[in-house]
């Protein structure tokens, strides 16, 4: 099956800085690829998504890469604010065959932006 | 009112216990899902369901079952809880795009 795996566990910036988290995924086949922020007591919710047939996509301040070739994808997070302190997860989705449907998280990335 | 809710939002259950996690959404999905929480592992889907007559085990099944009483109701059980269950449970829900997460289950099994 998919796996995910995902680094820094944890990443500390000053307000302003960019902050930037990435992940690794072992199946080729994975053609969807989403970011939630998950916040104190809350579920995790979808900030930005990323599917396979696009290198890069921006949305204000946050973008996602992906590399298909070296089975990448990051998240940046530019002019960092005090809100954006949160969890982060990405994950990865098959579209096809048994794994269709289904996400496979990244360990999740503890993100404090500092004022 | 919240798309995905789950009850209770927080229980503290004895092992051996029977517990059961319930899940509601009202955005008319026919796929749901069972999410486990732990630090440091990120979430690892227990079981999910693509219609009503569809139920399927991810990738930590064992020790938990659950039922899809209608389109909108998804619940998880714990036949016996074990002290290694405790944990922050999430439902979700989705059509063919995003999913959508309600807002938690804590549960602790002492």
């Amino acid at each position: 099956g998919e796996n995910v795996e995902q680094h820094p566990s944890t990443l500390s910036v000053q307000e302003g800085d960019s902050a930037v988290i990435k992940c690794t995924y072992s199946d080729s086949a994975s053609n969807y690829f989403p970011w939630y922020k998950q916040e104190l007591g809350k579920g995790p919710q979808l900030i930005i998504d990323i599917r396979s047939n696009v290198g890069e996509k921006k949305d204000q301040r946050i973008a996602v890469t992906l590399n298909k070739t070296a089975k990448h994808f990051s998240l940046h997070i530019t002019e960092t604010q005090p809100e954006d302190s949160a969890v982060y997860f990405c994950a990865a989705r098959n579209a096809g065959g048994t794994s269709y449907g289904k996400l496979t998280f990244g360990q999740g990335t503890i993100l404090t932006v500092h004022p | 009112d919240a798309d995905v809710t789950q009850t209770p939002r927080n229980r503290i259950t004895k092992t051996g216990k029977r517990i059961m996690l319930e899940c509601s959404q009202t955005k008319g999905h026919d796929r749901m899902y069972w999410y486990r929480q732990d630090p440091g592992l990120g979430l690892r889907l227990i079981y999910y369901s693509f219609d009503v007559k569809d139920i399927n085990k991810g990738e930590i099944s064992d020790g938990y079952s659950v039922s899809r009483q209608a389109q909108a109701k998804f619940s998880l059980s714990l036949e016996s809880a074990i002290p290694n269950q405790t944990a922050l449970y999430f439902c979700a829900t989705s059509g063919s795009g995003e999913q959508y997460f309600g807002p938690g289950t804590r549960l602790t099994v002492t």
